[in-house]
């Protein structure tokens, strides 16, 4: 599974677009790009999937450039429940069952 | 339609003493994962298990822990002897089938304190 870098943590304001970007150099051609969310004292939720352009969905949108070495997550007009720990995962979705979990990035949304 | 249901939430075991960690899968869910996380770190792979076998174990400790996933009832993770170092909280997942791309639902997790 191929190794993703993102920033420990970032700091917004409520009602901003709030972009987080992960680093993986090493993606390889069947590797999916998954992105999760962990409140405190919960278990991580699925927030989006993709392998490549721009995905959206109801909550999110992830920017997968044409190299695939980085992915974008954007959340758009933040609020005070969107602080929480975001993390990043990549590997093949088919044979991969392991989820590796990096550090993630800890997102706080100030008022 | 509950979600993986995990119990107990909290539980707090003397050194020396076992803990006994419980996931029920969702619904039509016959693949179960064990993940523990320390304090301000991702979570870790522990094992995979399918009903009545363990299909990968590569994450867990290779002594004191112990994991099953019987035809009926819920997944067991079994914690003998317990550490201070076993203090942690334990997530559970579960999927349709085998591969990340059909979607895990986790728990809400146990925090095992040990004292």
């Amino acid at each position: 599974l191929a190794k993703t870098t993102q920033p420990i943590s970032m700091d917004s304001y409520e009602g901003q677009e709030v972009n987080i970007t992960c680093s993986h150099n090493n993606i390889a051609t069947n590797d999916y790009i998954t992105w999760y969310q962990q409140f405190p004292s919960q278990g991580p939720r699925f927030i989006i999937q993709g392998y490549k352009t721009k995905v959206t969905n109801e909550v999110a949108s992830l920017f997968i450039p044409a190299d695939r070495k980085s992915s974008t997550l954007s959340l758009p007009r933040v609020s005070l429940s969107d602080t929480a720990v975001y993390y990043c995962l990549v590997g093949d979705m088919d044979s991969s069952y392991k989820l590796i979990f990096g550090s993630g990035t800890r997102l706080l949304v100030r008022p | 339609n509950a979600g993986v249901m995990q119990n107990p939430r909290h539980l707090v075991r003397r050194r020396g003493q076992e803990a006994r960690l419980r996931c029920s899968p969702m619904k039509g869910h016959s693949h179960v994962y064990w993940y523990r996380q320390l304090p301000e770190e991702g979570l870790k792979f522990m094992v995979y298990l399918q009903k009545e076998n363990i299909i990968d174990e590569s994450g867990m400790p290779k002594e004191r822990f112990s994991a099953e996933f019987p035809k009926e009832g819920p997944s067991i993770l079994r914690i003998q002897q317990v550490v201070r170092g076993d203090s942690a909280a334990y997530f559970c997942a579960s999927s349709p089938a085998s591969g990340s791309n059909y979607g895990y639902t986790f728990g809400s997790g146990t925090r095992l304190t040990v004292v």
